[in-house]
């Protein structure tokens, strides 16, 4: 079975400061991942995927995210924070036979001005 | 294109009723999945349908119930409605393909008092 693992559930980082917000994961075979932000009562907005290529993947507003395959993990990252990027994210799993996306528990981030 | 619909955005109902949520897909797009928000429980994956076949099913009650229409549009039944079942449900939809990202609505608010 797929699973994700977002260890912290809150990350504070002061505004202009780099973030990571973590993202471990366990599938079979190889994996397609994924990144998705969550403003109050919205729903889920995707912002960035790795399928195959290159392990640095860019996406919208400016993130970025790392894949590793080694240790299996796939953080997301952005080098200076916005107040406006204070948000839940969270990372997800799909495995190559196309089953459902497995999403991890949410990092709640913080970004203080 | 017009993004995932989701109605209504907010409900209110009693225990012990049932209730009918709706979710319109883009546009193309085949494969309507649906899931539960919680405080405490995340995000957790109810069902997906691709061409009004069920395809995957989350570990929930039968109480939960689901199905797909000619035209992909999607509606989720939950019978004899308990307080647990409070929550944020999510629909996104998304074309075949591993590597796809899914596209969410909104959410169905449902409260249950």
């Amino acid at each position: 079975a797929q699973s994700v693992a977002q260890p912290e559930d809150q990350v504070n980082v002061a505004e202009g400061n780099p973030l990571t917000v973590k993202c471990t994961y366990s599938v079979s075979g190889n994996p397609y991942l994924f990144w998705y932000v969550q403003y109050p009562n919205r729903g889920l907005q995707f912002l960035l995927k790795y399928i195959t290529g290159d392990n640095l993947v860019k996406g919208s507003y400016g993130f970025e995210a790392e894949f590793n395959k080694s240790q299996t993990s796939f953080h997301l990252k952005k080098p200076s924070a916005l107040v406006s990027d204070s948000a839940l994210y969270f990372c997800a799993v799909r495995d190559n036979a196309g089953n459902m996306l497995t999403f991890g528990g949410g990092t709640r981030l913080m970004v203080k001005p | 294109k017009a993004g995932v619909t989701q109605t209504p955005r907010y409900l209110i109902k009693t225990r012990g009723q049932q209730v009918t949520l709706s979710c319109s897909p883009i546009s193309g797009h085949r494969s309507v999945s649906w899931y539960q928000q919680t405080p405490g429980q995340g995000l957790q994956f109810l069902f997906e349908y691709f061409s009004e076949t069920q395809r995957n099913k989350g570990n929930f009650p039968g109480r939960f119930s689901g199905r797909q229409f000619s035209n992909s549009r999607s509606e989720m039944n939950v019978s004899t409605l308990e307080l647990g079942d409070s929550a944020l449900y999510l629909c996104a939809s998304s074309t075949q393909g591993a590597g796809t990202e899914a596209f969410f609505g909104q959410g169905t608010r449902l409260t249950v008092v």
